[in-house]
């Protein structure tokens, strides 16, 4: 049962360097979310998906796009990473959007 | 829009000691409510889930929640707390197109 799976589980970045966390789930889940989680602050929600084709902006977008590439997968880049986008990243799916959702393992980001 | 407020971001007991961590939520018509709970460098895992129908839910690892609409709240409890019971719990509530989580609250549990 992999559930949502996301690459990579590290990754250290210097200030403005690129890069594309992945995010694939094999449970069919119409909605997808990338959220970020930092110290005291709970889970923010950056980007969601509704649906194949369709992304929307959460609390924190700035500084991050996504892509919906199909059904399974949902993508967050970070164009110019910043040291402020320090964060544990966590990536979400769930049949519709204000149901329960799954969660990945999350992929810790350190910028430099 | 909705919000969700969990009171006391550490919260320390005994092992077989009662634990109570505490959600309210803001809400002008009945939500889904949830429970996750983080164990360390993990992902989220969902514990319990209110919807309708009844209103005291019972969860995974014994822990249960009661939703009070009177109270806006949705408390999550556990008669008799387990070493293994020490993570971070988070209440969630939803919107109309999205969860939108609370800061989190700390369990220690010590012997």
């Amino acid at each position: 049962n992999a559930g949502v799976t996301q690459t990579p589980k590290f990754q250290v970045l210097k200030t403005g360097q690129s890069m594309t966390l992945q995010c694939a789930q094999d449970m069919n889940h119409n909605s997808m979310y990338w959220y970020r989680q930092d110290p005291g602050m709970g889970l923010r929600l950056i980007y969601y998906s509704a649906s194949e084709g369709t992304t929307d902006k959460g609390e924190v977008p700035n500084g991050y796009n996504v892509s919906r590439l199909n059904k399974r997968e949902f993508s967050l880049r970070l164009e110019s990473a910043a040291p402020s986008q320090t964060s544990v990243y966590f990536c979400a799916s769930g049949t519709s959007l204000n149901t329960e959702a799954f969660f990945g393992q999350g992929t810790r980001l350190t910028v430099v | 829009a909705q919000s969700v407020t969990q009171l006391g971001s550490h919260v320390s007991v005994s092992e077989g000691a009662l634990v109570l961590l505490r959600c309210n939520y803001s809400s002008s018509v009945p939500p889904y409510l949830f429970w996750y709970v983080q164990y360390p460098n993990q992902g989220l895992q969902l514990l319990l889930k209110y919807t309708t129908g009844a209103t005291l839910v019972k969860g995974i690892n014994g822990f249960e929640a009661e939703f009070k609409k009177s109270e806006t709240s949705f408390h999550l409890t556990k008669p008799s707390a387990h070493m293994s019971d020490a993570a971070e719990y988070f209440c969630a509530v939803s919107d109309t197109d999205k969860l939108i989580f609370g800061t989190g609250t700390r369990l220690q549990v010590f012997p």
